[in-house]
Order: structure tokens, then sequence, then C-alpha cells
């Protein structure tokens, strides 16, 4: 089944603690995004990536950073993260045109104390 | 970046046709118009996505006006289950748009479906 795969579902950290989030996508498309949706402010773009090796600033990049060493998976890091980036996480992949669709993942929520 | 703008909310009875309008101005000649749902705790899901003429699938269709600067969806028989936000996003088809790679949502229309 075609499919974008995060993990954890949930995550439950401490200030400071480095932490990944991961996603997988089998349907073999160039491009991958994340996204931070906290209430009122919809979907927030963090990261997005074209391709192997080419990673880009969305709107909302300071505090993470992201991989892109394989075409399927792109990780969410977060080096130290705060309370403020307490959020909904969402990762997404399309083939590299943008006439396709994007395909989502079902989100990862993430609370740092 | 090219900027839609929703209603933020919007109220249907079940059964019933619904049209969620989306204005998109500063759309670029070649910029595919996308729609996405969101149905409460889980991930945005793809709807229909068009560039000129109008489009139709098994969820929903898609009418893009003549300047191409507004669409509407339209879900023909509104169901309980088609309650959830609906976000209508600008897709420049290559690298050359810049829509391509940095995309923005904004806070969609959340569509209200009474029984």
């Amino acid at each position: 089944e075609a499919q974008v795969t995060q993990n954890p579902r949930y995550l439950i950290t401490v200030t400071g603690k480095k932490l990944t989030v991961t996603c997988s996508q089998n349907m073999n498309h160039e491009y991958m995004s994340w996204y931070r949706q906290d209430p009122g402010l919809g979907l927030r773009q963090i990261y997005y990536s074209m391709n192997v090796e080419v990673t880009d600033k969305g709107d909302v990049p300071e505090g993470y950073k992201v991989s892109r060493k394989e075409k399927r998976n792109f990780p969410l890091i977060l080096e130290s993260p705060s309370p403020n980036q307490t959020s909904l996480y969402f990762c997404a992949s399309s083939l590299e045109t943008g006439r396709g669709p994007l395909h989502f993942g079902n989100g990862t929520r993430l609370t740092v104390t | 970046d090219a900027k839609t703008t929703q209603p933020n909310s919007m109220e249907s009875n079940e059964e019933e046709p619904v049209h969620l309008p989306c204005n998109h101005s500063t759309i670029s000649g070649t910029d595919y118009i996308h729609w996405y749902r969101q149905l409460p705790s889980q991930g945005p899901e793809y709807v229909i996505h068009g560039l000129t003429s109008n489009v139709n699938n098994r969820m929903a269709s898609l009418a893009i006006a003549e300047d191409r600067k507004s669409s509407t969806l339209i879900l023909h028989r509104a169901t309980l289950r088609d309650a959830a936000v609906y976000y209508c996003i600008l897709r420049a088809p290559n690298a050359g748009g810049t829509s391509y790679g940095k995309l923005t949502f904004g806070q969609g229309t959340i569509l209200t479906v009474h029984p």
C-alpha cells in the first residue's frame, strides 16, 4: 500500500533532549516536506526536500534540522527541543512535479516539557 | 509566495451541495490549484486538483474561474463524514515556480455538516 509513515505517533520529552521523528515513503517520491500544526495557525512548512541531498527552509525552520540521505527517508531532528516546539507534526511527499498530489503521514504529536 | 484566501468556516445540511470558495488572485500562469481536507485527528488528504478546466472525481468537483483568480470546491451531496477543514493551495509544476517547494496552507475552511 502506498503510504507515508511517521514514527512515533506520540512523543513526550524534556527540554534539551535531542530527538528525531522519522518519515518514510514507499512511492519513490522525489519531494518530501515537514509541517507543524498549531491551533489557530494552520499548517506551517518547516523544511522541504526536492530530492536526495537537496533540502531547503520553509516558513518556520528555526530549531529544526533535516537530512535526505536516501530518497525514501526524511527525518526531522530537534537538537535541543523547547516547549514552544510542542505541536502536531506532519510529513508529506509527492512526485517532483507540482502536478501531483501530496501524500501526508498520520502525524506525530510532540510534547516538550 | 502565492497566497490563497478562504472563509474561516461554512455550514451545510446533510445531502445538500456545498460550495467552498478560494481566492488566489496572485496565481501564476502555470500554478496548479490543489484542494486537501483534514478530518479530526488525521493528516490532510488529497481531494482534487486542476489547472484551467473544471475537474471531477469521485470525491468532488473543482470549478476554476476563467481568469483563474478563484476556484470553488463542490461537494455534491454533503455527508457527515465530509465535516473537515478544507485547504486550498497552489503548486507550481516545476522548479521555476515560486510555489514549487515552499507551500503555504493557511488556516483553511472549517466545514460543519448538520444532520
